[in-house]
């Protein structure tokens, strides 16, 4: 089975500052990796998603996450946040074969203060 | 950018009451899935469906729960007797491939069991 951790449930940083959102995965078999943001009211999004190839993947928004393979994480990083990026951000997992879902960590609530 | 809608988006009902979620996901994805969030918990995946009938389910999808898309454009989850731990956020999403294409989420129904 699939597991997802997300070690912060929230976290608050001043607009401009750099962010990074920590995840940690476990899995017995090699997974897909995502990160996907819901703002307030609305559906997730997905920001971006590591199939293979380079580790570091650049999503929407300025977003980009580096995939570490011996120590299991995918943390989300961005070098300078805007009050629009107050939302909450899921990182996920996917098995590569077979399986159609997503395994979810708990969710990281960033808030962008001026 | 195309959107999935969900209905209603607040619903709520006594125990042991059938309710019905519906979703219109985006006219030409060929997947669809259903995921529900109970407060302060993980993400989990309910259901995916492809092909008129279900390709994969949770140990959640018992026999309370099932899902159809009756014309071509909705798809709807029923919950057939309520119970109190039923309450919880429930997110449609659809794509237009299986894993590890995008899913476009709706905004979800908040379904209420008192």
């Amino acid at each position: 089975a699939q597991s997802v951790t997300q070690l912060d449930s929230q976290v608050p940083v001043f607009e401009e500052a750099p962010v990074e959102l920590r995840c940690n995965y476990s899995s017995s078999v090699s997974v897909y990796l995502f990160w996907y943001v819901q703002y307030p009211n609305q559906g997730l999004q997905l920001l971006l998603k590591y199939l293979s190839g380079s580790t570091l993947v650049k999503g929407i928004n300025g977003f980009e996450a580096e995939f570490n393979k011996s120590q299991t994480s995918f943390h989300l990083r961005k070098p300078s946040v805007h009050i629009s990026d107050t939302a909450e951000y899921f990182c996920a997992v996917s098995k590569i074969q077979g399986a159609q879902k997503l395994v979810f960590g708990q969710g990281t609530r960033l808030t962008i203060n001026p | 950018e195309p959107e999935v809608t969900q209905t209603p988006s607040h619903q709520v009902t006594q125990m042991g009451q059938e309710v019905i979620l519906r979703c219109v996901p985006i006219s030409n994805h060929l997947y669809f899935y259903w995921y529900r969030q109970i407060l302060g918990q993980k993400v989990e995946f309910l259901v995916s469906f492809y092909n008129n009938e279900i390709s994969e389910k949770s140990e959640i999808f018992d026999d309370q729960f099932s899902v159809e898309r009756p014309d071509g454009s909705n798809f709807t989850l029923k919950i057939r007797s309520t119970k109190l731990e039923d309450s919880a956020m429930y997110f449609c999403a659809s794509s237009l491939g299986g894993p590890p294409e995008k899913l476009f989420f709706g905004s979800g129904t908040q379904l209420s069991v008192l």
